[in-house]
């Protein structure tokens, strides 16, 4: 069964680096997504992108946060001057259709982010 | 702005047993509801998801409610087992046109052998 991937399981960075962190979604879906949670927390909307651009976005997706789709299959989340708080489990995930109650978003295993 | 709830944040049951876990929301009128489990240390594993026109939906061991009056769902596992023990989510979608999902803070349930 497909599924979506993510890479790396693990990141451990320096306050103030920059980090990517990478995803391959579901290769027939059309909507893509970013979900963070801290430790202890609930799963929290950062962004989603459709069609090569954000489609939305929440409080937490500030100026340090940037989506790209480089090509076909990868979906990244650049974090351009990590902070402590930073530090979490980033989900990607994907959907198939482009709208209605039929849409289920499918999570990748996480890429757990250390900001130190 | 909307807030979900998940009552219970841990729910220990006897393997055999019915667990019913419970999600709560206010300010908001979803078009459908989502329930997923998560495993420590894994992203969410989608479960089902419920229409705000459908009363009730079932896939094997698993069976979900949906009250709009009561702005409430029930999420039941019957005839337990120790492999279903895990956190489950509910999830809403935040809006007309909107796809981001809004989580609840899930309930952890360990079912005992």
């Amino acid at each position: 069964e497909p599924e979506v991937t993510q890479t790396p399981s693990h990141q451990v960075t320096q306050m103030g680096q920059e980090v990517i962190l990478r995803c391959v979604p579901i290769s027939n879906h059309l909507y893509f997504y970013w979900y963070r949670q801290i430790l202890g927390q609930k799963v929290e909307f950062l962004v989603s992108f459709y069609n090569n651009e954000i489609s939305e976005k929440s409080e937490i997706f500030d100026d340090q946060f940037s989506v790209e789709r480089p090509d076909g299959s990868n979906f990244t989340l650049k974090i351009r001057s990590t902070k402590l708080e930073d530090s979490a489990m980033y989900f990607c995930a994907s959907s198939r259709l482009s709208g209605g109650a039929t849409d289920t978003q499918y999570f990748g295993p996480g890429t757990r982010l250390t900001v130190l | 702005s909307q807030k979900i709830e998940q009552n219970s944040e841990a729910l220990n049951i006897q393997e055999g047993k019915t667990a019913t876990l419970t999600c709560n929301y206010t300010n908001y009128s979803p078009a459908y509801l989502q329930w997923y489990r998560q495993d420590p240390g894994r992203g969410p594993v989608f479960l089902l998801l419920i229409r705000e026109n459908e009363k009730e939906k079932r896939k094997e061991r698993l069976k979900v409610t949906f009250d709009t009056t009561l702005k409430q769902s029930l999420f039941h596992i019957t005839a337990s087992q120790p492999a279903d023990s895990a956190t489950y989510l509910c999830a809403l979608e935040s809006g007309t046109g909107r796809r981001a999902l809004t989580f609840g803070s899930g309930t952890r349930l360990q079912v005992q052998p």
